[in-house]
Parts: structure tokens; C-alpha cells; sequence
């Protein structure tokens, strides 16, 4: 299958400050990517989907102006959480839509301090 | 809408033994459905997948799941459990086959693996 990987694996922060997290297709061109938060022992939970060139779209409840997505060309989108606080440390993974499957990601854990 | 239901959170098999972990969906389209495996702090690995045609799916690692209509089931079964397989696993329904479709996941099951 095809390879996607996320940049960096681990983040810690301090409370207030933004982090970005980057997420790459290796070996084809992604038109969507597809961002996922996962809380401790918990399922995946869309945040957002992510179109080369246009706008993101968030998922209800999902705050836009935090999460900041970019997706600006066919093998990188990235997210942006600005003023990070603890309750959104979390491990974020993102994927990258392909017909009849995404691919996903390894991960990034991060915590706020 | 659509949506996946995991009974068990948890599943224990012996090593050697059977491991069956069950998955049920709801969706208003034709479903296309999916298992996908976790290893602590990793991203998603694929098992297998339904899309249409042959109702019995084989994935990899000696993992196959069988889709039933009737049932609106979509189990994942293992003949003979390796430790190796300690881990978690997700079943999820796709609400179209584009690159932008939706990928709605269940709960989770982890399934642990004794000697």
C-alpha cells in the first residue's frame, strides 16, 4: 500500500503556544486527506477533511479557528493547533484518501504542558 | 447516516485458539467495510476490505472476515492466535469509494493474546 507519514512522531508544548504537525503522501498524490484525533483506549474521531487547494472541511463541533488546516499541494496537508491547551493533548493521526481505501499515517502524540 | 457497532471492547483468546471479533453496521448505502489493526502509539495498518463481489474476505495475517447482509455483520475471525496479534482492531464503514470518502469507525476491540 501506499506510504504516509507524519511529522514529527512526538510534540510536547507549552500551554498557549501553536505546534504544527505534517502529514505526507510518499509515493502518490493525495487530492483528500483526512485528519483524526484519538483519545487514551478510544476510537478514531474525524476532525476534518482536508482537499488539496480549497478550504477544509470540519466535522460539527471541531473549532476551525484551533485547528488550522492546510493542505497546499497534492503530498503535504498540515494541522495547525494554535494556542494549544492541555486538554488537547492527544494523538493525531492523519490519512490520505485513495478509491476504496485511505492510508494512514504513523501518528503524532501531543501533549501540553 | 451510518454507524459500527464492537461487542467487546476486550477479547482474551488463548494462544492457538480462535479469535473471533465481532463487528456490526448501519448504513443507508450499499456498505463498504473495513478492518484495520493498531499497535500502541501507531497509525492504522489495513487487515482487509469489502467492496463488493465475494461476501468472504481474506486479509493478511491469517485474518478473514466474512460479510452478511442479512445480519448486517461483518466479524473478523483468525483460525489459531499468535501473540503477535495482540492489538487493537477497528472495523469501519466507508460511506462511498472516492479518495473523499468518510471513514466512520466502531469502537474498538483489543484483543489480547495468553500462553
Amino acid at each position: 500500500g501506499a506510504v504516509v507519514s507524519q511529522h514529527p512522531s512526538r510534540v510536547i508544548c507549552k500551554s498557549g503556544t501553536s505546534v504544527k504537525i505534517e502529514c505526507r503522501s510518499l509515493d502518490f498524490q493525495a487530492t483528500t486527506m483526512f485528519w483524526y484525533r484519538q483519545f487514551p483506549k478510544q476510537s478514531l474521531m474525524l476532525m476534518a477533511t482536508s482537499n488539496e487547494g480549497s478550504k477544509a472541511t470540519y466535522e460539527q463541533g471541531v473549532e476551525k479557528d484551533k485547528f488550522l488546516i492546510n493542505h497546499a499541494s497534492l503530498t503535504l496537508s498540515t494541522l495547525t493547533v494554535t494556542s494549544a491547551h492541555p486538554e488537547d493533548s492527544s494523538f493525531y493521526i492523519c490519512s490520505a484518501g485513495a478509491p476504496l481505501e485511505q492510508y494512514f499515517g504513523p501518528g503524532t502524540r501531543l501533549t501540553v504542558t | 447516516a451510518q454507524s459500527v457497532t464492537q461487542l467487546g471492547s476486550h477479547v482474551s483468546v488463548s494462544e492457538g485458539a480462535l479469535v473471533l471479533l465481532r463487528c456490526n453496521y448501519s448504513s443507508s448505502v450499499p456498505p463498504y467495510l473495513f478492518w484495520y489493526v493498531q499497535y500502541p502509539n501507531q497509525g492504522l495498518q489495513l487487515l482487509l476490505k469489502y467492496t463488493t463481489g465475494a461476501t468472504l474476505v481474506k486479509g493478511i495475517n491469517g485474518f478473514e472476515a466474512e460479510f452478511k447482509k442479512s445480519e448486517t455483520s461483518f466479524h473478523l475471525t483468525k483460525p489459531s492466535a499468535h501473540m503477535s496479534d495482540a492489538a487493537e482492531y477497528f472495523c469501519a464503514v466507508s460511506d462511498g469509494t472516492g479518495t473523499a470518502s468518510k471513514l466512520t469507525f466502531g469502537t474498538g476491540t483489543r484483543l489480547q493474546v495468553t500462553l
